[in-house]
C-alpha cells in the first residue's frame, strides 16, 4: 500500500525557514516524481514544484522559485521541501503528492 | 499559463440527484484533466484522471467527460458521503487547479 506520511504542524516566526518532510512507502521511490502543493483557505490549490526520486531533478512553478527548495533522500525514500524567508503569505497547508496519492498535509503557521 | 474556470462554486442537491460540475480551460488541454474530492480536514482524493479514467476504488457513480477546453464531472446518483469540495486539475502544461465546487445536501 502506497503511503505518504508528512511531518507535523509547524509554528515559525517571520523571516525564518522551515523544512517539511514526506516519508514514503509501498512503491519504488526512485521511479516517480513527487509534487508539492500549497493550499490556503478560500484559495485555489497551487502546484509548487516536483522532484524526481531517481536523480533529484526538479521543476518549479515560477512563483515559488527562491521560496521553495525540493530535495530527496533516496536511502530513506523521503522527500523534503525547504521554505525560506517566511511571511504570513506562506501560512498554509502543504501537501506532497505522487500520482493519485497524497500525504495528509502539514500546516505551517507563520506568526511572531 | 493555463487558467481553469470551475462552475458552479456552490451546489446544493438532494440524495439521488444527478450532479454535474464543469471546468473550462483557457486553452486546449488535450484531456489532461483530473478530478479530486476533498472532505473537510482531509487531503484531496483523486477520483478521475485523464478526463474519464476512474481511480481504483472510486464508486462507479463518478464519471468524467470532455475534450478540448471543456470538461465535466458527473455524479449519477448523489449519496450523503459525497458531500465535499471538488476540484479539477489540468496537467497538460504545468499544473493548474480550479477554484473548487462545494457540494452539500439540500
Amino acid at each position: 500500500e502506497v503511503q505518504l506520511q508528512q511531518s507535523g504542524a509547524e509554528l515559525v516566526k517571520p523571516g525564518a525557514s522551515v523544512k517539511l518532510s514526506c516519508k514514503t512507502s509501498g512503491y519504488t521511490f526512485s521511479n516517480y516524481y513527487m509534487s508539492w502543493l500549497k493550499q490556503m483557505p478560500g484559495q485555489n490549490i497551487e502546484w509548487i514544484g516536483n522532484i524526481y526520486g531517481g536523480n533529484g531533478g526538479t521543476g518549479y512553478n515560477q512563483k515559488f522559485k527562491g521560496k521553495a527548495t525540493l530535495t530527496v533522500d533516496k536511502s530513506s525514500s523521503t522527500a523534503y521541501m525547504d521554505l525560506s524567508s517566511l511571511t504570513s503569505e506562506d501560512s498554509a497547508v502543504y501537501f506532497c503528492a505522487m500520482g493519485g496519492y497524497w500525504g495528509q498535509g502539514t500546516l505551517v503557521t507563520v506568526s511572531s | 499559463d493555463i487558467q481553469m474556470t470551475q462552475s458552479p462554486s456552490f451546489l446544493s442537491a438532494t440524495v439521488g440527484d444527478r450532479v454535474t460540475i464543469n471546468c473550462k480551460a483557457s486553452q486546449n488541454i488535450n484531456k489532461y484533466l483530473n478530478w479530486y474530492q476533498q472532505k473537510l480536514g482531509e487531503a484531496p482524493k483523486r477520483l478521475i484522471y485523464n478526463t474519464n479514467s476512474l481511480q481504483t476504488g472510486i464508486p462507479s457513480r463518478f464519471s468524467g467527460s470532455g475534450s478540448g477546453t471543456d470538461y465535466t464531472l458527473t455524479i449519477s446518483s448523489l449519496q450523503p458521503e459525497d458531500v465535499a469540495t471538488y476540484f479539477c486539475l489540468q496537467h497538460n502544461s504545468g499544473y493548474t487547479f480550479g477554484a473548487g465546487t462545494k457540494l452539500e445536501l439540500k
